[in-house]
């Protein structure tokens, strides 16, 4: 059990630039989610993967996020013409339902920071 | 719809002392579950305890518990003999039992800070 990795750690880019994030989730576990958290409250729901089917988006969501989990492992979010309002924490976690033999328990990764200038 | 409160937005507690946080929550689902994070300056979160809405006793692992009054929709989470290690934030957050309803719902957080 390696646990949930996230690349890059760290992203600073220019209002207007796309970019990618990836998630590693625990290799078992077949729910993956996408969360955000901005400075000085708790992460945010955002989307959430079973295998490799997205089954619950949030409005937080904007048609310029876009998430994709295509072999129903690892999975990338993608934020394309950033604003400085998407400067946040991204944190991706995964778990393994009760009825696969695991918890509700969702397992984070270290998150990627996103500064947008 | 899901919301968890969480009033304290910081506490300072000398060490090895007690520390109660405090987490109300609202919810229209029948059977739901009751999360407490960890979220050291580094930033990962790690959990800590989950209960269960039909669960008949009060969840505990190791130096934490989680105080549910079902009736009062609360869910603290107590610390037993606090360590420097505890400082941190720490989250409550809840999610629906049923199928489809998998998100976690977070509150503010609450800052603890352990004195020496």
């Amino acid at each position: 059990d390696t646990g949930v990795s996230q690349d890059p750690r760290h992203k600073i880019t220019k209002r207007g630039q796309n970019v990618t994030f990836r998630c590693d989730p625990i290799s078992e576990h077949n729910r993956l989610y996408w969360y955000r958290q901005t400075l000085g409250q708790g992460p945010e729901f955002l989307t959430y993967f079973q295998n490799e089917a997205q089954l619950e988006k949030s409005r937080l969501l904007s048609d310029r996020f876009s998430a994709e989990r295509p072999k129903g492992s690892f999975s990338t979010l993608e934020i394309q013409r950033t604003e400085q309002g998407d400067s946040a924490m991204y944190l991706c976690a995964s778990s393994l339902p009760p009825s696969r033999g695991g918890s509700y328990e969702q397992y984070f990764g270290p998150g990627t920071r996103l500064t947008v200038t | 719809a899901q919301k968890i409160t969480q009033t304290q937005p910081g506490m300072f507690v000398q060490e090895k002392e007690a520390v109660t946080l405090d987490c109300t929550y609202d919810t229209s689902d029948p059977s739901y579950g009751l999360f407490w994070y960890k979220q050291p300056s580094s930033g990962e979160m790690i959990f800590l305890i989950y209960q269960g809405s039909y669960d008949q006793q009060n969840a505990t692992e190791g130096r934490y518990s989680l105080n549910f009054q079902k009736a009062r929709k609360s869910a603290n989470l107590v610390i037993s003999a606090s360590q420097l290690g505890d400082s941190a934030m720490y989250f409550c957050a809840m999610r629906g039992e049923f199928f489809g309803n998998e998100k976690l719902t977070f509150g503010t957080g609450t800052r603890l800070t352990i004195i020496p």
